[in-house]
């Protein structure tokens, strides 16, 4: 079956140390996307990839890092630099039908500073 | 500013009723999608409506469009205790901020046997 499988499920930091989080999609789609939701909130953008080695900065990048080494993958770093990283972290996909767009998310990653 | 707003915040209901729920925005779409999460768990497309149509149904979701007002509305009918979920918009914008949608804070519908 085709989808986006982000790992782990749970992660925990420690303060001052960096962490990633992995997505990887077999649907063959362009472009893919990493969103942080804090509870009973939306979604908000932190970086996101049109293609293979490139990739923009979305509205909460600091604090985070991205590579976009394969079409396949698209991990999230999220570094020291970041205040406050307790959140679910979601990644995305999207494809295009009938010259609209449309998105295929993950499951999700719970991070917890300890 | 967010470009998808949806209200109302939170939404309690008896099963067998309806739900409405809005959405407001702030700049040219090229289309609106609807997205039901489940608590801890990713975003499931429901319904996309493009700039041009003005409803669209999908089983038990309707969905409206008035591009005039910038706003959206997605109607679930007969509703089930399993529609218990976050429901978010996001819009696909045009021109500057193309390729990037943006979601709403959605409304959290409850729906009680």
């Amino acid at each position: 079956d085709g989808g986006i499988t982000q790992s782990p499920k749970y992660l925990f930091r420690k303060e001052g140390q960096n962490v990633t989080l992995s997505c990887e999609q077999n649907l063959n789609h362009d472009a893919m996307y990493w969103y942080r939701q804090d509870p009973g909130q939306g979604l908000r953008l932190i970086y996101y990839s049109q293609i293979v080695n490139d990739f923009q900065k979305g509205d909460i990048a600091e604090g985070y890092s991205v590579s976009r080494e394969k079409k396949e993958s698209f991990p999230l770093t999220v570094t020291s630099a970041q205040k406050n990283p307790t959140a679910f972290y979601l990644c995305a996909s999207r494809y295009v039908q009938d010259g609209n767009y449309g998105y295929t998310f993950g499951s999700g990653t719970r991070l917890t500073v300890v | 500013s967010q470009q998808g707003e949806e209200d109302p915040q939170a939404l309690s209901i008896q099963e067998g009723e309806n739900a409405t729920m809005n959405c407001s925005y702030k700049t040219s779409i090229n289309n609106l999608q609807w997205y039901r999460q489940n608590s801890g768990r990713g975003l499931v497309h429901l319904i996309l409506i493009r700039s041009n149509e003005r409803e669209k149904h999908s089983g038990r979701l309707r969905v409206t469009l008035d591009t005039s007002k910038k706003s959206s509305s997605l109607l679930i009918t007969a509703s089930r205790a399993a529609d218990t979920a976050s429901y978010f918009c996001a819009t696909d914008a045009r021109g500057a901020n193309a390729g990037k949608s943006t979601f709403g804070d959605g409304t959290t519908l409850t729906v009680k046997p």
